[in-house]
């Protein structure tokens, strides 16, 4: 089944504790992406890889690192996680730009 | 900067009602428009895909158009249902940025 995974699915925590959020998609995508969602702002980009090794920063890249090292993996990295990155996490791929994007199911991140 | 806006915030409508969702965006050098349906806690379900060369979409009681000149979407539920309930998101991609770009939804609720 194509698909957008994305683990863990829930994930609480303490303030600079380092986690890395997992995205793989199993669609031989080029791009694939990362949004938070919070309440009144919406769904923003945080960082986007057009392709292995391409990764830019999107509207809210403060605080996060990612990694395209394999076309299927886009690992979303918090090295020191604080309160206010406390937020519903989607990854997301698609074949490009301009192809229909397929959303993974989310991860909910709470940082005490 | 793209900015993607979304009218009404909410709408609640009785069983059976055809209805439109608006979705208006500023920069028309889009690639395509796509609309979600998200689910309260969930991950987004793509429902339609408009490529800029495109007017219109249709999938079962959904029909979407776009007019990109004037940086417009409609989407068109009929004979709406009860499990039409959820928030309807439209995103554009392209513009100046290499990214999707996401209103603030639109909340339905039809009621039985």
């Amino acid at each position: 089944e194509a698909q957008v995974t994305q683990n863990p699915r829930y994930l609480i925590t303490v303030t600079g504790k380092k986690l890395t959020v997992t995205c793989s998609q199993n669609m031989n995508h080029e791009y694939m992406s990362w949004y938070r969602q919070d309440p009144g702002l919406g769904l923003r980009q945080i960082y986007y890889s057009m392709n292995v090794e391409v990764t830019d920063k999107g509207d809210v890249p403060e605080g996060y690192k990612v990694s395209r090292k394999e076309k299927r993996n886009f690992p979303l990295i918090l090295e020191s996680p604080s309160p206010n990155q406390t937020s519903l996490y989607f990854c997301a791929s698609s074949l490009s730009l301009v192809n229909e994007q397929f959303f993974g199911p989310g991860t909910r991140l709470t940082v005490l | 900067k793209q900015e993607v806006t979304q009218i009404p915030a909410a709408l609640s409508v009785p069983e059976g009602e055809n209805l439109v969702l608006n979705c208006s965006f500023t920069d028309s050098a889009i690639y395509n428009l796509q609309w979600f349906r998200q689910d309260p806690g969930k991950g987004l379900t793509s429902l339609l895909l408009i490529q800029s060369s495109q007017r219109e979409q249709t999938s079962g009681r959904l029909n979407a158009s776009l007019d990109k000149s004037s940086g417009r979407s409609t989407l068109y539920i009929a004979a709406s249902q009860p499990g039409d309930s959820a928030t309807y998101l439209c995103a554009v991609s392209g513009g100046s940025a290499r990214q999707l770009t996401f209103g603030s939804g639109t909340q339905l609720t039809v009621l039985p």
